[in-house]
């Protein structure tokens, strides 16, 4: 089983700045990797897929990169709205297979 | 537009076990891959397995293997989540959540709470 592996736990980043969260995986992925949003109370969001490839609706200033192992999602400029908790998920090609990160807490510097 | 609706909340005692529901309504429910994800405090998102409604093969996270059944009835567009041998360990919010393929998700339901205790 793919073990997946964020950092930090919690970021903090002021309003306007820029924020990086990682992603590691315990063996290549490929480009199999999707990133979720998720808020106090509410079920996760579907943000990006394929690594890099927005979901529909998701603002420009969000934006993935990484292959294999390591993958990385920046928010350019960070939103009052953005503040919330985000989990990246590898999948495999076949057979359906996947698994989750622990998360890292995104809040207000 | 997509909806998830699932059952309520729920309580059990340990060794107890339970099934929760999912209705699908808004897509063509059989041709849309559902998993079942938990989210347990301290832990984060925990992918537990996944069926296809329209032949109801299923697919199991090694870690749950044995532990759950994912099972669906195209004729009411609903999936089901069967939990046996609960522990307090199993307290958690649990989630449906679909899409076009097994991969990623863009439609979730609102989540079930289960507590387990004594």
């Amino acid at each position: 089983e793919i073990v997946m592996t964020q950092s930090p736990a919690t970021l903090s980043v002021s309003p306007g700045e820029r924020a990086t969260l990682s992603c590691r995986a315990s063996q290549s992925v490929g480009s199999n990797l999707a990133w979720y949003q998720q808020k106090p109370g509410q079920a996760p969001g579907l943000l990006m897929y394929g690594t890099s490839t927005r979901a529909t609706g998701i603002p420009a200033r969000f934006s993935g990169s990484g292959s294999g192992t390591e993958f990385t999602l920046t928010i350019s400029s960070l939103q009052s709205e953005d503040f919330a908790v985000y989990y990246c998920q590898h999948y495999n090609n076949w057979p359906p297979e996947s698994s989750f990160g622990q998360g890292t807490k995104l809040e207000i510097k | 537009e997509v909806q998830l609706v699932q059952s309520g909340e729920e309580v059990k005692k340990p060794g107890e076990s339970l099934k929760i529901s999912c209705k699908d309504s808004g897509h063509n429910f059989p041709t849309y891959y559902l998993a079942w994800v938990r989210l347990v405090p301290g832990k984060g998102l925990e992918w537990m397995g996944i069926i296809y409604p329209a032949d109801s093969d299923s697919w199991y996270s090694p870690s749950f293997q044995g532990q759950v059944t994912i099972s669906a009835d195209k004729s009411i567009s609903t999936a089901y989540l069967h939990l046996r041998s609960l522990k307090a360990s199993d307290t958690a919010i649990y989630f449906c959540a679909s899409g076009e393929n097994w991969k990623y998700f863009r439609y979730w339901g609102q989540g079930t709470l289960v507590t387990v205790s004594s």
